[in-house]
């Protein structure tokens, strides 16, 4: 149990155009998704918290704008990269938290595969 | 100076070596302390999580959280060729925190 999927696992695309990728939480009902971002040899930074139909929290210095997020259902959530340029080349992984799964005082988060956007 | 510090690496041992990570950190209000492990190109996974100081033994991995000295260990014995990964360590403040502070990772290769 507990398996996140994202889709698509990579995309490249033209400078300018818009990306969408896709998280689902596959056996679980996820409450709470996160959107990361991770460049070569580096760690994982958060770029975003969303609930379900709510709207999402970005992390300082992450433009909303540019990166949509819409989580929707309870198990669907998708982060647009809008106006996409090389610099937003990068490694995109989602996770997905579900109070009910949580183990004792802790509630984990379970990752995606993640998504390696390269922008042209 | 980073929340979460963690020596990238890489760290090559022969097979079967006790392999030893750590991490330090400065911020005092971590409850919550995990490892990951990250092959190439995929997501991380959780190994294991501790909660407050003490040790969690599982298996051939045991985790330690010294939070005097604000230090976490990853200790894996018997170290295998499939244990090369990037291990990651990550912090929470929270047991419902929305955020986890990772470390850089270490880049692990364990030498047949």
């Amino acid at each position: 149990g507990a398996v996140v999927s994202q889709h698509p696992s990579w995309v490249i695309c033209k400078s300018g155009t818009s990306v969408k990728i896709e998280c689902r939480s596959l056996d679980f009902q996820a409450t709470t998704m996160f959107w990361y971002r991770q460049f070569p040899k580096q760690s994982l930074m958060l770029m975003a918290t969303s609930n379900e139909g709510s709207k999402a929290t970005y992390e300082q210095g992450v433009e909303k704008d540019k990166f949509l997020i819409n989580h929707a259902s309870l198990t669907l959530s998708t982060l647009t990269v809008t106006s996409a340029h090389p610099e937003d080349s990068s490694f995109y992984i989602c996770s997905a938290r579900d109070l009910g799964l949580g183990k004792s005082s802790y509630n984990e988060q379970f990752f995606g595969p993640g998504t390696r956007l390269t922008v042209l | 100076q980073k929340e979460v510090e963690q020596d990238p690496g890489p760290l090559s041992v022969p097979e079967g070596a006790i392999v030893s990570l750590n991490c330090t950190y400065s911020n005092s209000a971590f409850q919550y302390f995990m490892w990951y492990r990250q092959y190439s190109r995929k997501g991380p996974e959780l190994l294991m999580y501790t909660y407050s100081s003490g040790n969690k033994e599982d298996g051939r991995f045991t985790a330690q959280v010294d939070k005097s000295s604000k230090y976490i260990s990853l200790f894996i014995r018997d170290s295998q060729p499939s244990d090369s990964a990037t291990y990651l360590c990550a912090m929470s403040a929270h047991s419902s925190a929305s955020k986890i502070i990772f470390g850089s990772g270490t880049r692990l290769s364990i030498r047949p």
